[in-house]
């Protein structure tokens, strides 16, 4: 079993859509979690953290679940430029070589 | 701006050669990483340092080394390329107060032939 598993997608939405996608992690000890954004031919950059209570920036939605050892993202209102590969990145312990990264959800936003 | 700059963005070599793929950050962070991305398989960890002179192995190291004698400079060596080793190789770091801030550089498409 991956460490990190994604739906790769793609999930393909119609712009103004609502689009949600999990990510599960198997180490229950994992301390912090985050997504990533990866456009096409391009470097991963954080989109956001993810913290235990929730948190939201604009149209973005990151959730939490300890128990079921699962991450979340939702995207409200999706715009084309949403369109990229979403990463969920695990950090399994304090070291910074502990990160984890997600294979990916390839999301694609249709006019 | 954090710039996170890889010497070459595509890479020919043939099987056998020596390759060395560089990374220059200006934001004088301590953790610099090496990745390498492959379809389906993500991003895997190949090598990782802490400090100058200071690394440690990832998940895939086997065919790799590194160095780091500068803390701005960590260079991914290829000792004797290999088809397998055909892949997009991505260049990181972050600085040890917010690790998991990863800053990459654009990626270097390095085919084996």
């Amino acid at each position: 079993r991956k460490e990190v598993e994604q739906d790769p997608g793609p999930f393909n939405v119609p712009e103004g859509a609502t689009v949600a996608f999990n990510c599960t992690y198997s180490n229950s000890a994992s301390q912090s979690f985050f997504w990533y954004r990866q456009d096409c031919r391009k470097e991963p950059k954080l989109l956001m953290s993810v913290y235990s209570s929730g948190n939201e920036d604009g149209r973005f939605t990151a959730q939490l679940n300890r128990a079921s050892q699962y991450i979340s993202l939702l995207i409200r209102d999706s715009k084309l430029s949403d369109s990229a590969t979403y990463l969920c990145v695990v950090n399994g312990g304090s070291s910074a070589s502990k990160i984890i990264f997600g294979s990916g959800t390839r999301l694609s936003i249709r006019p | 701006d954090v710039k996170v700059t890889q010497s070459s963005r595509y890479l020919v070599k043939r099987t056998g050669e020596k390759v060395f793929l560089e990374c220059v950050q200006d934001m004088d962070h301590e953790n610099m990483f090496w990745y390498r991305q492959d379809p389906g398989l993500g991003l895997r960890l190949i090598y990782f340092s802490y400090d100058v002179k200071m690394k440690e192995k990832g998940d895939i190291p086997e065919g790799y080394s590194v160095s780091r004698e500068k803390k701005e400079r960590f260079s991914l060596i290829l000792e004797s390329a290999s088809t397998n080793q055909t892949s997009m190789y991505l260049c990181a770091s972050s600085s040890e107060a917010r690790n998991e801030k990863l800053f990459f550089g654009s990626g270097t498409q390095l085919s084996v032939l």
